[in-house]
Formats: structure tokens, C-alpha cells, sequence
């Protein structure tokens, strides 16, 4: 399982975009780069996923440069509500888990 | 529809006893799995299953810890003789596609059991 770096920790004001960086280096072929979202007292929540370059949903973007070796989750006008810790993993199509890692604790202050 | 169900939501236990927790999966989904979460730290895999097979159970931490799902929905984790260093949530997902499916495999989370060991 390819490994990832985030940052451990992020504030961020109430309207403000925030852009959470995450590297792997070792990222596979056949891997995907996802990102989870969990909430205190909650199991995590499926945000995003993509391959390469951009992808676009109703929650957020992730941006993918060509060598695929780090990803950029962005939240556009965060609120309260996004105060959570965000997970970056590299998933294998077909692997049968997921490893999470420390997270990105994102705070977001009115 | 209704999402992943677990319960108990908390349980507090003493040294030696045993516990088990369960999880009602999302109609239908093929794949179920079960994590560890300690606090402060992300979910670490236990075990995986596709209906009722087994496939995987390289993350359970020692024989102590047992999980099944006998009918390929509703699953078990069951841990014996609990010590201390088992406290944590224990977070059950599940997932339509089988291994290989698309999407990456996302998987639907339940809100956790907190085992708590005195």
C-alpha cells in the first residue's frame, strides 16, 4: 500500500477556500487517489476520487499533476460544518482495504 | 435507504471479559470490512469479507479477536478475554462491488462502537 503525507493540522476562517496537500510518492499504476472525510463520532465519509488531472463534485475538487506523485484536496468557502479530519489514501482498484493514516485535522474558525 | 448499523454505540467492559459487537451492512452490498480505530488515529483494517467467505483477516491484532458473517449480511466481531489495550472504536464499512469494481471500491461507514476496557 502506497504511503502518504498530510499535513497534520489546518485552519482556516468561515468563506475562506482551503487546499489540503497530500504526497505519495509511490503511488502505482493502477491506484486511485481518494479522500475521506470524518466528523467526531462518526465512522468516515467517502468525499472524492480520481486518477489524474481534475476532478470536480458538489463537495469539493481534487487536482492531480501528471506524475501523479502528490494530490490537492480543495474545499471552496468552508463553514463551520467542515471542521472534520480529511484523509488522503492511495487505493488499489480491487484492494480489499484502506489505510487511513493520521489525517489532516481541519479547523475552521468563524 | 438506510446506511451501515452498528451496536451497540458504546460498551464498557472489564479486564477478561468478552464482547461482541455488531454491524447491519447496507442492503445488498457484496463487501464488508472491520476497523480499528484507536484516538487520535486513523481506521486500521482488520478483516474483510465478500458475502460470507472470509477473504482477508490480516489486520486482527492476536486469536483473541474473532469476526464472522454467517448469511453474507449481518457480521460479528467478537473479541475474548479484552484487555486494556483493545479499547477503541471499532468501525464497520461496507461496499457494493465486489474486489475489482469500480469506484474504487468506496465503502459506507457505520458510526463505530467505543469499546471501552476497565
Amino acid at each position: 500500500l502506497a504511503k502518504t503525507t498530510q499535513p497534520i493540522s489546518m485552519d482556516s476562517y468561515e468563506g475562506q477556500e482551503v487546499n489540503i496537500t497530500c504526497s505519495h510518492n509511490n503511488i502505482a499504476t493502477n491506484d486511485y487517489i481518494t479522500w475521506y472525510q470524518q466528523f467526531p463520532s462518526q465512522g468516515p465519509r467517502f468525499i472524492i476520487q480520481g486518477y489524474k488531472t481534475k476532478v470536480t463534485n458538489e463537495v469539493a475538487s481534487l487536482f492531480i499533476p501528471a506524475d501523479r506523485k502528490s494530490s490537492t484536496l480543495s474545499l471552496p468557502r468552508v463553514s463551520l460544518s467542515d471542521t472534520a479530519v480529511y484523509y488522503c489514501l492511495v487505493v488499489g482498484l480491487g484492494a480489499n482495504n484502506l489505510f487511513f493514516g493520521t489525517g489532516t485535522r481541519l479547523t475552521v474558525i468563524p | 435507504g438506510a446506511g451501515v448499523s452498528q451496536s451497540p454505540r458504546y460498551k464498557v467492559a472489564k479486564r477478561g471479559q468478552d464482547v461482541a459487537l455488531r454491524c447491519d451492512p447496507i442492503s445488498g452490498h457484496v463487501s464488508l470490512f472491520w476497523y480499528q480505530q484507536a484516538l487520535g488515529q486513523g481506521p486500521e483494517f482488520l478483516t474483510y469479507f465478500q458475502n460470507e467467505a472470509q477473504l482477508d483477516k490480516s489486520g486482527l491484532p492476536s486469536d483473541r479477536f474473532f469476526a464472522e458473517r454467517p448469511e453474507g449480511s449481518v457480521s460479528t466481531l467478537k473479541i475474548q478475554r479484552t484487555q486494556q489495550e483493545d479499547s477503541a472504536v471499532y468501525l464497520c464499512a461496507s461496499s457494493l462491488a465486489e474486489r475489482g469494481g469500480s469506484r474504487g471500491n468506496e465503502q459506507f461507514f457505520g458510526p463505530g462502537t467505543r469499546l471501552t476496557v476497565l
